[in-house]
């Protein structure tokens, strides 16, 4: 167990819909990151958090948005939902920005269908 | 800038073969190196890391050691199990993360 959980498991939706994607970090971990992962793309980041900043932003679609809460938990809005996102959406966390040895913990996804 | 490239896979072994996964990086200036694994309808979970050059990282009879003359770090296991069929993924870390694209192995019986 990571200690990194990630809500719902699974979700189901049409296409134009919007959806939100919920991440808490363990315990202590400052910073949180978003990847989708899809099978023709891989491992794909989208967006980092620290302390409820944005820290750093990757392949991450305009439809796309997150914020990072006072209490450390993130949230991930999809809105206009196009088929072409479904995938497994993953949280990690970590320590922290100054230290480049912290390692990423990830949650076990969730797994978005857009029918 | 920084990246990580990893040999393509999949990759199918017998059981008790020997297991080499390739992993190099290009990177500015002095990054971590991790390996994690995914098994089926998990996230990515650590598997080893080496934060400076020599250092091996091991786990669970696997190992990787940061080359910084070669700029890689392969994971090698000497007698793979069936339970180690996974996805398997490099990453550094320069204050950044890059993953590779993730190497799939598959151990038959």
């Amino acid at each position: 167990d990571s200690g990194v959980t990630q809500t719902p498991k699974h979700l189901i939706t049409a296409t134009g819909q919007r959806v939100t994607l919920r991440c808490s970090p363990r315990s202590g971990d400052l910073s949180v990151y978003w990847y989708q992962q899809s099978l023709d793309q891989g491992l794909q980041f989208l967006i980092q958090y620290y302390n409820g900043e944005e820290r750093a932003k990757g392949n991450i679609l305009e439809r796309f948005s997150a914020q990072q809460f006072p209490d450390l938990h993130s949230e991930l809005n999809l809105s206009s939902l196009e088929l072409g996102d479904s995938a497994l959406y993953f949280c990690a966390s970590s320590v922290g920005v100054l230290l480049n040895n912290s390692p990423l913990h990830f949650g076990n996804g969730t797994r978005l269908t857009v029918t | 800038g920084d990246s990580v490239t990893q040999m393509e896979g999949p990759v199918t072994l017998s059981e008790e073969a020997f297991l080499t996964i390739n992993c190099t990086y290009t990177a500015t200036g002095y990054p971590s190196l991790f390996w994690y694994v995914q098994y089926p309808g998990e996230g990515l979970q650590l598997l080893l890391k080496a934060t400076k050059a020599d250092d091996k990282g091991s786990n669970k009879g696997f190992e990787a050691t940061y080359r910084k003359e070669t700029t890689s770090f392969h994971l090698e296991k000497g007698s793979v199990q069936v339970s180690d069929s996974a996805v398997y993924f490099c990453a550094l870390s320069d204050y950044q993360f890059y993953f590779g694209t993730g190497t799939s192995l598959t151990v038959i019986p």
